[in-house]
């Protein structure tokens, strides 16, 4: 099966604008999360979609939103960009049910705002 | 809150050593508990989760509900260990893609 693949890889955003993240989940997978990676606080949570609705979210700001099509693939979107956005943001899949399942990563986006 | 707690930033031994990766978390329920590693230049993988009682790659977890633990071991340490590993938490029975992770370890096996 093919991984879970997320695009841009790299991506360099002026403060103040706004910018859209992809993931596609592994095929069959219905659940997609996002996490944040930074140096400072590590790999934080910020929301999981399933059967296109937000199941569960962080504590980020409004900012941060997102959503998911009926094929699953995800999109993740970031307004009003402040330099503490740079960060490495990570998309996961998994299967969902009774559990505990398996997250497969996929290879991340660099955001870097300037 | 829920927290997990990787207290060593950086573990340092040598080939053969033993290797031990503390892991400490705060939930007052009943908590589903993983290591992932991320060898350089891949992507973020599953090691291996409490529930499933597995050695992978020759790592073994136990939880410790009295202590809040659930330490990664491994007997005799190879080159081929050294890697980031992240202890996580989940508090929907894993059934949910909502990991709380810590900060990670970065574990060093020198020749």
């Amino acid at each position: 099966k093919a991984g879970v693949t997320q695009t841009p890889r790299y991506l360099i955003k002026t403060r103040g604008q706004q910018v859209t993240l992809s993931c596609s989940p592994i095929s069959g997978h219905r659940s997609v999360s996002w996490y944040q990676q930074t140096p400072g606080q590590g790999l934080q949570f910020l929301f999981e979609y399933f059967s296109e609705t937000q199941r569960n979210k962080g504590n980020f700001p409004g900012r941060f939103s997102g959503r998911q099509f009926s094929n699953s693939r995800s999109e993740m979107n970031v307004s009003t960009l402040e330099l503490g956005d740079s960060a490495l943001y990570l998309c996961a899949s998994s299967l969902s049910g009774t559990g505990p399942y398996e997250q497969y990563f996929g290879p991340g986006t660099r955001l870097t705002v300037t | 809150a829920q927290r997990v707690t990787q207290p060593e930033k950086l573990l340092s031994v040598f080939k053969g050593a033993p290797v031990e990766l503390k892991c400490n978390y705060s939930y007052s329920g009943s908590p589903e508990l993983f290591w992932y590693v991320q060898y350089s230049r891949q992507r973020l993988q599953l090691l291996l989760r409490h529930i499933s009682r597995e050695s992978i790659k020759g790592f073994t977890a136990d939880l410790n509900k009295g202590e809040t633990s659930f330490h990664l071991k491994k007997p005799f340490a190879q080159e081929e260990d050294s890697a980031m590993y992240y202890c996580a938490l989940s508090y929907n029975g894993g059934s949910q893609g909502n990991l709380i992770f810590g900060k990670g370890t970065k574990l060093s096996v020198k020749p």
